[in-house]
């Protein structure tokens, strides 16, 4: 069935660097995306999110450009720190009711 | 900030019991959903509520679990009886109405049947 999936499961960064974290998503009818972080033991914290009306959106330390074209979405954190280890999801809207479908999730871990 | 409120925030309970979540949403959130979170997986949703009515509850195990939001307010997720596979994440979640808005979590309640 369709399905978000994500790339890479573990993603080792060095502190100060950017990190890059893709997702694949298969619907093409989605019209809206957010990326959630989450630390062990807490529930997934909302990060981003963007319309499929763009594609690109800016916060802070965070950018997430989505590529309609070929259905793939990437969340970016500029200066990582060691805060940021976390595993990171994205997730799809998949219908009119608000419904989001989840990835498994990219583990990210910074190293000083 | 305004937060979604879950509790317990651990549960541990012996297989064939009935167990009960809580969930309080953000204030004037008219939807709320529940997820389940298996370790290492994404969040699954359970149900979702609109106000006080129940709209997707396809992904609900309906022989043992039961869902309720009486006044479109807070909201309880029950199972009777548990069984070894409920272990797990129960998430909580709500946004201000159903469609495309931000979805906001709660610190969820892990739940242990043993």
């Amino acid at each position: 069935g369709e399905s978000v999936g994500l790339h890479l499961p573990t993603l080792s960064v060095q502190e100060g660097d950017n990190s890059i974290i893709n997702c694949a998503y298969s619907n093409s009818a989605s019209d809206y995306f957010i990326w959630y972080k989450q630390e062990s033991g807490k529930g997934p914290q909302f990060i981003i999110d963007i319309r499929s009306n763009m594609d690109k959106r800016q916060g802070q330390r965070v950018t997430v450009l989505l590529n309609k074209t070929v259905k793939h979405l990437s969340l970016q954190i500029a200066a990582t720190q060691p805060g940021d280890s976390a595993v990171y999801f994205c997730a799809e809207n998949i219908d009119s009711w608000g419904k989001l479908q989840f990835g498994a999730g990219t583990q990210v871990v910074v190293t000083p | 900030e305004a937060e979604v409120a879950q509790s317990p925030r651990y549960k541990i309970t012996e297989k064939s019991q009935a167990v009960a979540f809580w969930c309080d949403p953000i204030s004037g959130h008219a939807t709320l959903y529940w997820y389940r979170q298996i370790l290492g997986q994404g969040p699954e949703l359970l149900v979702q509520f609109q106000d006080e009515s129940v709209v997707d509850d396809s992904q609900l195990p309906k022989d043992r679990f039961s869902a309720e939001r009486l006044k479109g307010v807070d909201s309880t997720l029950k199972i009777q009886p548990a069984e070894l596979g409920d272990s797990a994440m129960y998430l909580c979640a709500s946004s201000q109405d159903r469609g495309p808005y931000e979805q906001y979590f709660g610190p969820g309640t892990r739940l242990t049947v043993t």
